[in-house]
C-alpha cells in the first residue's frame, strides 16, 4: 500500500514570496489533515478535510494560509505571502475515517522563509 | 484550551533498560490517546494507540491510561540504541481533532 506522498521535500524562498505544497493521501482515506511542525515542537493541526468538506481549520491563519481538496482526494496548501516565522516542516497526514483512526503521515516538506 | 503536556527531556537510558515516558493531559472529556514516535528529520508513526484505563502491551512497548489522573505513559521494555527519536504524545478529545504535545526525546545509551 503506497504512503502518504508530498511534494516538494524542501522548499526555500524569501518573506513575501508565496508557496504552495501538494498532499497526495492513501488511497481510500476519507480525512486528510495539515500539519505545521516548528523545530523542538509536536504537530500543530491547520487543516483538516473529511472527503472534501473542511472539519477544522480553526488554527489556520486565514489571512494568509489556504487549502483546498477539491476532488476529495488530493490536497494543496498554499501560503501567501510567507513570513519568517512560518518556517517550519508542513507535515500532511491521512486518515481512513476520522481522527480516532490512526493517522499515517508523509515524508513532509521543509520550509525555510529567508 | 485541550493540552498535552510532555517533559521534552532529553532522557537518557542505558540500553537494555526500560524507558518510561509520561504526558498529562487536562481535558476530563479526553477518550483517546496516542504514541508515536519521531526519528530526526522524518515524520512521526504510529507506536501505540489506548482508549480504555489500564494497560495495553505490544511487543516491547506498553501504554498506560489512567483517566481519573489525566496520564498517559509509554513504557518500552529492553531498550535498544533505535530506540532513540523524539516520542510525541497525542489526544483526541472528542472534537474531531489530536492535540500534540511538545514529544520527549529520548536517548538509549548503548
Amino acid at each position: 500500500e503506497a504512503g502518504v506522498a508530498q511534494s516538494p521535500r524542501y522548499k526555500i524562498i524569501e518573506k513575501r514570496q508565496s508557496v504552495a505544497f501538494w498532499c497526495n493521501p492513501i488511497s481510500g482515506h476519507a480525512t486528510l489533515y495539515w500539519y505545521q511542525q516548528i523545530l523542538g515542537q509536536g504537530p500543530k493541526l491547520l487543516i483538516q478535510f473529511q472527503n472534501n468538506g473542511v472539519v477544522d481549520d480553526s488554527q489556520l491563519p486565514k489571512d494568509r494560509f489556504s487549502a483546498e481538496r477539491l476532488k476529495g482526494v488530493d490536497s494543496t496548501l498554499k501560503i501567501q505571502p510567507a513570513k519568517l516565522e512560518d518556517s517550519a516542516v508542513y507535515l500532511c497526514a491521512s486518515s481512513l475515517v476520522s481522527s480516532t483512526d490512526t493517522q499515517y503521515f508523509g515524508p513532509g516538506t521543509r520550509l525555510t522563509v529567508l | 484550551q485541550k493540552e498535552v503536556e510532555q517533559n521534552s527531556g532529553p532522557l537518557s537510558v542505558p540500553e537494555g533498560a526500560i524507558a518510561s515516558l509520561n504526558c498529562t493531559y487536562s481535558d476530563r472529556g479526553s477518550q483517546s490517546f496516542f504514541w508515536y514516535r519521531q526519528y530526526s528529520g522524518k515524520s512521526p508513526e504510529l507506536i501505540m494507540f489506548i482508549y480504555s484505563n489500564g494497560d495495553k502491551e505490544d511487543g516491547r512497548f506498553t501504554a498506560q491510561l489512567n483517566k481519573a489522573s489525566q496520564y498517559v505513559s509509554l513504557l518500552i521494555r529492553d531498550s535498544q540504541p533505535s530506540d532513540s527519536a523524539t516520542y510525541l504524545c497525542a489526544g483526541n478529545f472528542g472534537n474531531e481533532k489530536l492535540t500534540f504535545g511538545t514529544g520527549t526525546r529520548l536517548t538509549i545509551i548503548p
